[in-house]
């Protein structure tokens, strides 16, 4: 059973960081690109970062690149999001999915900015 | 960044059938951009209804189906039951590297 797992998510203050995990269980990872997305309380979902299966091509969404960093430990089963310069408008739920066709998300971990 | 647009809210009566767009504002949506489906319904992660344009997997009921339609992406539920209540967004991949959601569509059944 594929199974995807985030933690990390904690309040912090703007201007602060925070790095994100996601879990993958249930299936070869290192085949596989994997996604962050996430979602504003009440608003709808935002992708955010991709990375490649072997972390070797990164990307990211306007409203993040320069402050976030997505990378993965495939030793680990293990997928990363570190987050700096955190704002306000960060504060989501933010969730994990499998690449490929987006077959399976994990059930997130909410992150809250604020002071 | 791109934009794709979707219906903010639809509704449809109980057995009918009802079709949910997703627009792009660099263009018309091909399959090039491997259209996306998710449902969402409060309090729960998205589940995928359909990948690439129209393409089911196996939890999703054969009455949705997804298209490409007058330069858009589209989803079609046809028969819909009031458990099809929920919030619909669609995906776009632009060159595989930047994805993009819709606002997404609240769909009622009424």
């Amino acid at each position: 059973e594929v199974q995807l797992v985030e933690s990390g998510g904690v309040v912090v203050q703007p201007g602060g960081s925070l790095r994100l995990s996601c879990a993958a269980s249930g299936f070869t990872f290192d085949d596989y690109a994997m996604h962050w997305v996430r979602q504003a309380p009440g608003k709808g979902l935002e992708w955010v970062s991709l990375i490649s299966w072997d972390g070797g091509s990164t990307y990211y969404a306007d409203s993040v690149k320069g402050r976030f960093t997505i990378s993965r430990d495939n030793s680990k089963n293990s997928l990363y999001l570190q987050m700096n310069s955190l704002r306000a408008e960060d504060t989501a739920l933010y969730y994990c999915a499998k690449g490929a066709e987006w077959k399976y998300w994990g059930q997130g971990t909410l992150v809250t900015v604020s002071s | 960044q791109a934009v794709v647009t979707q219906e903010p809210s639809l509704t449809v009566s109980p057995g009918g059938t009802v079709t949910l767009t997703c627009g792009s504002s660099t263009g018309a949506v091909t399959s090039g951009h491997y259209p996306y489906w998710f449902q969402q319904k409060p309090g729960q992660a998205p589940r995928t209804l359909i990948y690439d344009t129209s393409n089911k997997h196996s939890w999703t009921p054969a009455r949705f189906s997804g298209s490409l339609l007058g330069g858009k992406a589209a989803l079609t539920l046809s028969g819909a039951q009031p458990e099809d209540e929920a919030e619909y967004y669609c995906l776009l991949s632009y060159s595989g590297a930047l994805w993009v959601f819709g606002g997404g569509t609240k769909l009622t059944v009424l």
